[in-house]
């Protein structure tokens, strides 16, 4: 079965400019997740999605940030405008069920750099 | 707040000598803890759930208890393909899910 499949898998891009991530969930997962992975802080909960529709989204860090699954088989992650404080791993995960049990499917993440 | 701390943040083990990981946790009404293993440039990869105090899960050289404070991750006999950083997660009834740093484990033959 094919896992979480994000892209890119890697992303250079320059202070200012739009950036977007994206997931493909496990089919048949109704929840989805974006995640953050930084040095300093760990892996930081973003948003989550419970059957499209987004449940959480305290952990967006500001404005710049947006989310979106328009069907049960995609979602985006966009950053406009990008900063270099953004800089860090994003992954995105999946779950079988319709509320957060915790056990997460991960994909393997982009990289992301803003110089 | 809800918090999850690990210990220690690195581990250094010969091959074979068994040792444990720490997860200690303060959360409002826990659902679950989780352990995850993660690999460099890969993404956590699930390993185990417990949801109350007493329970016991293994796989393979692992085993995973729970305590109404703390988890711990117990290494038997590790080999360096163990060697990887463990992460702790609590999700409580509200949905939230909060990590640990993780433990990076290493292993040497």
């Amino acid at each position: 079965d094919a896992g979480v499949i994000q892209s890119p898998r890697h992303e250079v891009t320059e202070m200012g400019q739009e950036v977007t991530l994206r997931c493909k969930p496990i089919s048949g997962h109704n929840s989805l997740f974006w995640y953050r992975q930084t040095m300093m802080r760990g892996l930081e909960l973003l948003i989550y999605f419970n059957n499209n529709v987004p449940i959480d989204d305290s952990g967006m860090p500001e404005d710049r940030f947006s989310a979106k699954m328009p069907n049960a088989s995609f979602s985006t992650l966009k950053i406009q405008p990008s900063e270099p404080r953004d800089s860090a791993v994003y992954f995105c995960a999946s779950s079988k069920r319709g509320y957060n049990t915790g056990e997460l499917f991960f994909g393997e993440g982009s990289r992301l750099t803003v110089l | 707040e809800d918090q999850v701390t690990q210990s220690p943040e690195a581990l250094r083990l010969q091959e074979g000598e068994s040792s444990s990981l720490n997860c200690s946790y303060t959360v409002s009404g826990l659902r679950g803890l989780f352990w995850y293993r993660q690999d460099p440039g890969k993404g956590p990869e699930f390993l185990f759930t417990l949801y109350s105090a007493g329970e016991e899960k293994e796989k393979e050289r692992l085993k995973a208890t729970l305590t109404k404070k703390e988890s711990f991750l117990h290494i038997t006999a590790p080999k360096p393909e163990d060697s990887a950083t463990y992460l702790c997660a609590v999700t409580t009834n509200a949905g939230k899910s909060t990590f640990g740093d993780g433990t990076t484990l290493t292993v040497k033959p």
